[in-house]
């Protein structure tokens, strides 16, 4: 079975400065991806960035990059220069392989505050 | 393309009474998921759909909840009767197969049964 754990619930961030939010998961498919959402006040999901299970290097999207460390099973997400616009909950989320299918499996979610 | 669009936006009913949500995924997409987000559940998968067949329904509640894809444009959730326990954030998402880069989420329905 999948399982996606985010372990920080929420955190503060200053302005300007990076910040990593933890992902870990569980899965026995040798086949899968790793996916992270950003889900602001006004409810909408978001993606931001994807990284499969046999990609070479990590994956970056503008200011966001994917920390991906396969033999400890994590998929850190790192927001480099933060903003006011992303306050928001953040979701990790995978898409298994084999029986799993395209299902996606979604983490509890952190929720990042970022003061000016 | 419009994107996943979801009906209705919000809903308040009473309990007891049949609720229908509506989602139509975007056109190619082959992959349709039902999701319910609450503060205490986070995000639960209720139901996905590969090619208009249901994979897996483990994740709806109870028989009060049920399913369909008639085709690949329509797909509709329905709770009867509905109960105050079940009011949430229902999402409708779409992808291709493999959904490596195209899960796309509609806005969401907010149901509120009193």
């Amino acid at each position: 079975a999948q399982k996606i754990t985010q372990t920080q619930p929420g955190m503060f961030v200053q302005e300007k400065e990076a910040v990593t939010l933890d992902c870990t998961y569980d899965t026995s498919d040798p086949s899968y991806g790793l996916f992270w959402y950003k889900q602001p006040s006004s409810g909408e999901m978001i993606f931001l960035i994807y990284q499969g299970s046999y990609d070479q290097q990590n994956a970056t999207e503008g200011r966001y990059s994917l920390n991906f460390q396969k033999a400890r099973k994590s998929a850190n997400l790192v927001i480099s220069a933060s903003q006011l616009g992303d306050s928001a909950m953040y979701f990790c989320a995978m898409r298994g392989g084999g029986a799993a299918g395209n299902k996606l499996t979604f983490g509890g979610g952190t929720r990042v505050l970022v003061k000016p | 393309d419009a994107g996943v669009i979801q009906s209705p936006r919000h809903e308040v009913t009473e309990m007891g009474q049949e609720v229908t949500l509506r989602c139509k995924p975007i056109s190619g997409h082959n992959s349709l998921f039902w999701y319910r987000q609450t503060m205490m559940r986070g995000l639960e998968l209720l139901i996905y759909f590969n090619n208009n067949v249901p994979i897996d329904d483990s994740g709806m509640p109870e028989d009060r909840f049920s399913a369909k894809m008639p085709n690949a444009s329509f797909s509709t959730l329905k709770i009867q009767p509905s109960e105050p326990r079940d009011s949430a954030v229902y999402f409708c998402a779409s992808s291709p197969i493999p959904g490596n880069y195209g899960y796309t989420f509609g806005s969401g329905t907010r149901l509120t049964v009193v």
